[in-house]
């Protein structure tokens, strides 16, 4: 399995609302990423996590509260976001941060806040 | 601060042409290079990974290089088709680069004409 998954695919939500996305790997990789990515723009990093531990928190409000219950999965807690949050929200996976063997990206999840 | 560039910015071609994507950095001591394809609201798909000792990888139409003592990459797309159409993104990784070691370039948008 070369593959990050995430899930949902496309997630539509209220300003009081509380959601999660979630991300999964199964190479072994043990750093995983968040990022967010507005249009035409890049992505820009938001955590990381290193052997389970978070390691950088790139000064992302509260209201995104990331978790990694194990080495393969990673969620993004959601609550009382701003319609401003709506973006394409990746997950990516190394082998370690800093990995010379490259970086692994999900497909995404698109994000609208209403 | 290391920087990537990525020129042109957008572009535009007939179906069949060869073309080149490029990409700068400002910093010789990179570890590698990493092509991405982002299709409209998708995420990141590797396409060649060019590690700091190599000079170049193929697949397939595609073909990366790097120069480390000029700063430069170039993508290399032979026959290009319709479905080529899409931004890539390249990424270079640095000690002391960003808290997960990638620094993007704003991409280039591909569009080929059938």
């Amino acid at each position: 399995d070369t593959e990050v998954t995430q899930t949902p695919k496309h997630l539509v939500m209220g300003m009081t609302n509380k959601k999660s996305l979630k991300c999964e790997q199964h190479m072994g990789h043990r750093a995983m990423y968040w990022y967010k990515q507005k249009a035409k723009k890049p992505p820009e990093l938001m955590f990381v996590y290193s052997y389970e531990k978070l390691s950088i928190n790139e000064s992302v409000p509260s209201r995104f509260s990331p978790e990694c219950p194990n080495s393969s999965l990673l969620n993004l807690h959601l609550h009382a976001l701003q319609p401003e949050d709506s973006a394409l929200y990746l997950c990516a996976s190394s082998q370690v941060v800093g990995s010379y063997y490259g970086y692994t990206f999900g497909s995404g999840t698109r994000l609208t806040v209403v | 601060k290391q920087e990537v560039t990525q020129i042109p910015a957008a572009l535009s071609v007939p179906e069949g042409e060869n073309l080149v994507l490029n990409c700068s950095f400002t910093d010789s001591a990179i570890y590698n290079l990493q092509w991405f394809r982002q299709d409209p609201g998708k995420g990141l798909t590797s396409l060649l990974l060019i590690q700091s000792s190599q000079r170049e990888q193929t697949s397939g139409r595609l073909n990366a290089s790097l120069d480390k003592s000029s700063g430069r990459s170039t993508l290399y797309i032979a026959a290009s088709q319709p479905g080529d159409s899409a931004t890539y993104l390249c990424a270079g990784l640095y000690s002391g680069g960003g808290a997960d070691g990638l620094t993007f370039g704003k991409g280039t948008h591909l569009i080929i004409q059938p």
